[in-house]
């Protein structure tokens, strides 16, 4: 079983839609909680950063995480074509600097 | 201004032969890293160094060697290389060591082709 789990997609909703996206971790440890967002043939991009449980709230952009079940999500509202890429979770323990990252789920926003 | 650059961006090579990527960061961060993307999309920490001392080293192949000069850049070299390498090969760097906030912003990528 791989430390952190995601649902690769493709992921399809029509521009206007919300979007669901969530990982899985297996590691209590864990403490820290991001989203990237990578386009296509480009590096990864800091979304969203969370460290306590609960929501957080940025713009359309929402990060999600229940460590009690181990769970984190990201919804984005009133998605764009523009917010089509590939949306990775990584996830830190409380020492050191090693991100743990997950398959990343595609997501195609259709206009 | 590019905050972490790679060169080449692209390196098409045949199996056996010896290459090196680089890479620069210019946001006078401590730490560097380099993680592969394999065709899935999964993206795995290889190394990382701090003030050029290396303080992650996951289970790479010995014929990966990483070179930091000074904390602005951290090369990759490979030797013997295999079809199993072709990936993409990211850099990255961050600020924090240790607890607390730790952004790590990406380079655009190495697509590294083995014929």
């Amino acid at each position: 079983q791989k430390e952190v789990e995601q649902d690769p997609g493709p992921l399809s909703v029509p521009e206007g839609a919300i979007v669901s996206l969530n990982c899985t971790y297996s590691n209590s440890a864990f403490q820290y909680f991001m989203w990237y967002r990578q386009y296509s043939r480009k590096g990864p991009e800091l979304l969203m950063y969370t460290y306590s449980s609960g929501n957080k709230e940025d713009g359309r952009f929402t990060a999600q995480v229940d460590k009690s079940s181990k769970y984190i999500s990201l919804f984005i509202r009133d998605s764009q074509p523009s917010d089509s890429a590939t949306y990775l979770c990584a996830i830190r323990g409380s020492a050191g600097n090693k991100l743990t990252f997950g398959g990343g789920t595609r997501v195609l926003v259709k206009p | 201004d590019t905050a972490v650059s790679q060169t080449p961006k692209y390196l098409v090579t045949q199996m056996g032969n010896d290459k090196s990527i680089k890479c620069e960061q210019n946001l006078g961060h401590d730490t560097m890293y380099w993680y592969k993307q394999d065709s899935k999309k999964f993206l795995k920490i290889m190394f990382s160094y701090n003030n050029k001392e290396l303080i992650i080293n996951e289970t790479v192949p010995n014929r990966f060697s990483p070179k930091s000069p000074d904390k602005a850049h951290l090369n990759l070299h490979i030797n013997s290389l295999e079809l199993g390498d072709s990936a993409v090969y990211f850099c990255a760097s961050s600020q924090d060591v240790g607890t607390g906030k730790n952004i790590q912003y990406f380079g655009a990528g190495t697509r590294l082709s083995v014929l």
